[in-house]
């Protein structure tokens, strides 16, 4: 098993530019996390889902959406990059909802 | 929102001595993970903790489960190079949640 994969591992975007940072995971998981890591920071939630089809907002969800439409895939689109996007981040995965959660490598993204 | 002090925020220690940290909250939760991150990598689980007053090893981590659920702590003995890192407390508080909610890291130094 690959486990939770993301891409792209760095990228640079210009204020206003468009993305979308992919996560993958292998482990049949339901459940699936997006979260941002500023320096000296704990993980801020973003997105989360419970199954495909269905989405829910976390903590910091302004600036950013989601979609699920396989059980495998949940990418993260950011539509105008602001500098405030600088940040690294974290797709997860977890089979219960409230069990262990695995994390991908990460993005490192930088908005100038 | 919830919030997870864990402290303390950084320690430097001589290799083989024994780490102690923790992780508090003013609310209950029902379950704690332990994750540690090194430079340009995503969180890795340690240690997940599900019941009241839990004690439970991997290798050289000893980590518990708080009998008021409100606390949570991480024991690294005779500590070697390779631990060094950030550890991250995290808790599911219940009540339908499936949000993770993150401390903001022990920075762990080792010297040699």
């Amino acid at each position: 098993n690959a486990g939770v994969t993301q891409t792209p591992k760095f990228r640079i975007l210009k204020i206003g530019q468009s993305m979308t940072l992919q996560c993958a995971q292998d482990m049949n998981h339901n459940y699936m996390y997006w979260y941002r890591q500023d320096p000296g920071m704990g993980l801020k939630l973003i997105y989360y889902s419970v199954g495909a089809g269905i989405t829910d907002k976390g903590e910091v969800p302004n600036g950013y959406n989601v979609s699920r439409s396989t059980t495998e895939d949940f990418p993260l689109r950011l539509e105008l990059a602001a500098p405030s996007q600088t940040s690294v981040y974290f797709c997860a995965s977890t089979r219960t909802g409230i069990g262990e959660q695995y994390f991908g490598p990460g993005t490192r993204l930088t908005v100038t | 929102g919830q919030q997870l002090n864990q402290s303390p925020q950084s320690m430097f220690i001589q290799e083989g001595e024994d780490v102690s940290m923790n992780c508090t909250s003013s609310s209950i939760f029902n379950t704690w993970l332990w994750y540690k991150q090194e430079p340009g990598e995503g969180p890795v689980l340690l240690i997940a903790l599900y019941k009241a007053g839990e004690l439970t090893s991997n290798g050289r981590l000893t980590a518990q489960f708080g009998i008021t659920r409100k606390d949570s702590f991480l024991n690294i003995s005779a500590s070697i190079p390779s631990d060094v890192g950030i550890y991250f407390c995290a808790g599911y508080s219940g009540a339908g949640s499936y949000q993770l909610t993150f401390g903001k890291g022990t920075k762990l130094s080792v010297i040699p």
